[in-house]
């Protein structure tokens, strides 16, 4: 079991909109830690795409935005594309567990 | 371009010791945490644990107990030595690069992972 909660796997049409959950609780996105996201396509290491809840690396198109509210951060993906087919995870920090991942969400470009 | 290079035994069976060494090639390696994080088989990331380049340790509890992570700051290297492994360590170890402020802790440099199998 993850300590952050996302949904196992999100799917849309190219061009579509697909947002991705992460719900923590009040010891971790709760009390005021960032959250970061990563793509993890197969057989390769995790990307970084955003950190500090919405802000994105160079070289991280403006199609992914993030956002944080209350206990819970979104990763959303517009103008869905083919390259987008991966697994994301959301990151987040924790009091008692220091850092923590979500279980990982796989996005399927239909 | 700074790039991580990590190298390890790829089988082990139960009980020995898990060692895995990350070189940091092309950049800094002060003012960074240098983490360790696994993904097992069909499941998600883990993180295990990081150091600072002065040495300065942080674990996961449920790891603390057979984890060491130890730096060699003048060769830019850091290592994790995971005791007592069992099948459930088996996993992809990646090394990662930390970011930290306050409020944060994230991994923007990732090394390409070891897949190290425990299995008698």
């Amino acid at each position: 079991q993850s300590v952050l909660t996302q949904p196992p796997s999100v799917s849309g049409a190219p061009g579509q909109r697909v947002t991705i959950s992460c719900t923590g609780s009040s010891s971790n996105i709760g009390a005021g830690y960032d959250v970061h996201w990563y793509q993890h396509l197969p057989g390769a290491a995790p990307k970084l795409l955003m950190y500090g809840n919405s802000n994105r690396p160079s070289g991280v198109p403006d199609r992914f935005s993030g956002s944080k509210s209350g206990t819970s951060a979104s990763l959303a993906i517009t103008g869905l594309q083919a390259e987008d087919e991966a697994d994301y995870y959301c990151q987040s920090y924790d009091r008692s567990l220091s850092v923590v991942f979500g279980g990982g969400t796989k996005v399927t470009v239909l | 371009q700074v790039q991580l290079q990590q190298w390890g035994a790829g089988l082990l069976k139960p009980s020995e010791t898990l060692s895995l060494t990350c070189a940091v090639y092309g950049g800094s390696f002060s003012g960074y945490y240098w983490s360790w994080i696994r993904q097992p088989p069909e499941k998600g990331l883990e993180w295990i644990g990081e150091i600072g380049h002065s040495g300065s340790t942080s674990y996961n509890p449920s790891l603390n107990s057979r984890l060491t992570i130890s730096v060699d700051a003048s060769k830019s290297q850091f290592s994790l030595n995971l005791g007592s492994v069992t099948a459930a360590d088996t996993a992809v170890y990646y090394c990662a690069r930390g970011q930290v402020a306050v409020g944060r802790k994230y991994f923007d440099l990732w090394g390409r992972g070891t897949l190290v199998t425990v299995s008698s």
